[in-house]
């Protein structure tokens, strides 16, 4: 699986929208971009995933750029809640077979 | 999607000893996956669980160290044996359920502390 690249921590104001940059310079072209977060004490929980087009459900929108190498996790509101080890991967989907290598995670903090 | 359960939940044990956790799915899975997350840090793969194989380990983890069971395709074990200090982590244990998202679902994680 390619590598990523995540800034360490990050601050939000609350009720502002907290962006998330990932780098995947080597993504190859069968790999998808996941997004995952842990927060304190809990299992990662999964929050959004695409592979070429913008994407967007109830909890977040991925911005892949058109070379694929870079991406943007948007909370669009965030809350309290939403303080928490934010990680991008890059994999294969493979049938559910695939394991996932997280890297370093963005913790980012929503400030009251 | 998956509910997972895993237990115990936490524990202390002493150095030298073994302690096996539990993962028990709510639907069958193909594989299952066991993670370590050591204080402060992110999550490693220790190992996949296959059902009707021997489990496959990733680099630095070995089977002496980290047995592991999966007797069928909702269960699977992880032992931590002749456990030291450093083994103290949290271990969780995955699944991913094909569909439209091909979603990893965790478990809440087994906090273990080695004294």
């Amino acid at each position: 699986d390619a590598k990523t690249t995540q800034p360490t921590s990050m601050d939000c104001a609350e009720g502002r929208a907290a962006n998330l940059p990932c780098n995947h310079s080597t993504i190859s072209g069968n790999e998808y971009v996941y997004w995952y977060r842990q927060i304190h004490s809990q299992g990662p929980q999964y929050i959004i995933h695409g592979l070429k087009n913008n994407e967007t459900n109830e909890m977040a929108s991925l911005i892949i750029t058109e070379d694929r190498k870079s991406s943007t996790l948007i909370l669009p509101h965030a809350t309290l809640r939403d303080t928490a080890v934010y990680y991008c991967i890059v994999r294969v989907v493979n049938f559910g077979n695939e394991k996932l290598t997280f890297g370093t995670g963005t913790r980012l903090t929503i400030i009251p | 999607s998956a509910v997972i359960s895993q237990k115990p939940s936490r524990d202390i044990c002493q150095r030298g000893t073994s302690l096996t956790i539990q993962c028990q799915v709510d639907s069958q899975v193909t594989m299952m996956f066991w993670y370590r997350q050591q204080p402060g840090q992110s999550l490693t793969l220790i190992a996949t669980a296959n059902q009707g194989s021997e489990a496959t380990y990733e680099s630095g983890f070995v089977i002496d160290k980290f047995p592991i069971s999966r007797p069928n395709l909702t269960f699977s074990t992880l032992t931590v044996s002749n456990m030291s200090p450093e083994d103290s982590s949290i271990y969780l244990c995955s699944v991913e359920v094909l569909g439209v998202r091909d979603e990893a679902f965790f478990g809440q994680g087994t906090r273990l502390t080695v004294v």
